[in-house]
C-alpha cells in the first residue's frame, strides 16, 4: 500500500545532542511537510518542501533544519535538542491538484521524541 | 491569515448518543475544509473533506460535516457514536490563496463511554 513511513517511531536523545528523524513516502507526492505536535495540542507546521523548494515557517526555530535528497525522503534535523523540543513529529505529504490548493495531506504515524 | 477554532476541547458521550463538534474558521477567501481523526496511539487520518459543491459532506465511519459559508462553520456530526469513536478530532482549513498551508484547530478530545 502507498503510504507515509516514519522512522523511528520513538527516539530518545540527550539534551543538546543532534538528532535526525526520517520520513519516506511511496505516494510520489511532490510536497512533504514536517509538523510538531505537543501533547494535547494541534499539529504545528515547521516547514515544507515543494519539490526541492524549501519553505520555512516564520516562527520555526533555527534549531530545526530539513533535508530532502529526493522525492521519496525527507529528514528533520534538530541540531541541539532542548527539553521543550520533546514532542511528536509528524511528516505529511500532498500532491496539489490543478487548482493549486485543492489537496489532501496524508500523515505518517509520527516519531515521538524524548529529550533527557 | 487563516485560523481555525474548535470550541469544545473535551466531549464525553455515552454510546448511541449523537455527536456534533463545532469548527469555525477565519479566512477571507475560498477555503478547503477537512476533519482529521487521531485514534489513541495512531496517526492522523482523514475523515472527510470539503472542496466545493454539496455543502453536506459524508465521510468514513458514518461521519458527516456541513459547510455553512455564512457562519464560517464546518461542524462534524455523527447520529450515533460508538466506543471506537473515542479519539481526538481536528478541524483544518486550507485557503485557496494560502498555498499548501493547512491550519489546524486546537482539537476536540472525544470520549465515548460504553
Amino acid at each position: 500500500d502507498a503510504m507515509v513511513i516514519q522512522n523511528p517511531r520513538y527516539q530518545v536523545t540527550q539534551f543538546g545532542k543532534p538528532v535526525t528523524l526520517s520520513c519516506s513516502q511511496t505516494l510520489n507526492h511532490n510536497v512533504m511537510y514536517w509538523y510538531q505536535q505537543k501533547s494535547s495540542q494541534a499539529p504545528k507546521l515547521l516547514f515544507h518542501y515543494y519539490d526541492k523548494d524549501f519553505n520555512n515557517e516564520a516562527d520555526t526555530p533555527d534549531n530545526f533544519q530539513s533535508r530532502r535528497p529526493n522525492t521519496s525522503f525527507c529528514f528533520l534535523d534538530i541540531r541541539s535538542p532542548g527539553l521543550g523540543d520533546a514532542a511528536m513529529y509528524l511528516c505529511a505529504t500532498s500532491s496539489p491538484g490543478t487548482s493549486g490548493a485543492r489537496e489532501t495531506q496524508y500523515f505518517g504515524p509520527g516519531t515521538r521524541l524524548l529529550v533527557l | 491569515a487563516q485560523s481555525v477554532s474548535q470550541h469544545n476541547h473535551h466531549v464525553i458521550l455515552s454510546e448511541a448518543a449523537s455527536l456534533e463538534l463545532g469548527c469555525n474558521y477565519s479566512y477571507g477567501g475560498t477555503v478547503n475544509l477537512f476533519w482529521y481523526v487521531q485514534y489513541p496511539g495512531q496517526h492522523l487520518q482523514l475523515l472527510l473533506k470539503y472542496f466545493s459543491g454539496d455543502p453536506l459532506v459524508k465521510g468514513i465511519k458514518g461521519f458527516e460535516a456541513e459547510f455553512i459559508k455564512s457562519k464560517f462553520s464546518f461542524n462534524l456530526r455523527k447520529p450515533s457514536v460508538q466506543w471506537s469513536d473515542t479519539a481526538e478530532y481536528f478541524c483544518a482549513v486550507n485557503g485557496n490563496n494560502a498555498g499548501n498551508m493547512l491550519t489546524f484547530g486546537g482539537g476536540t478530545r472525544l470520549m465515548v463511554k460504553p
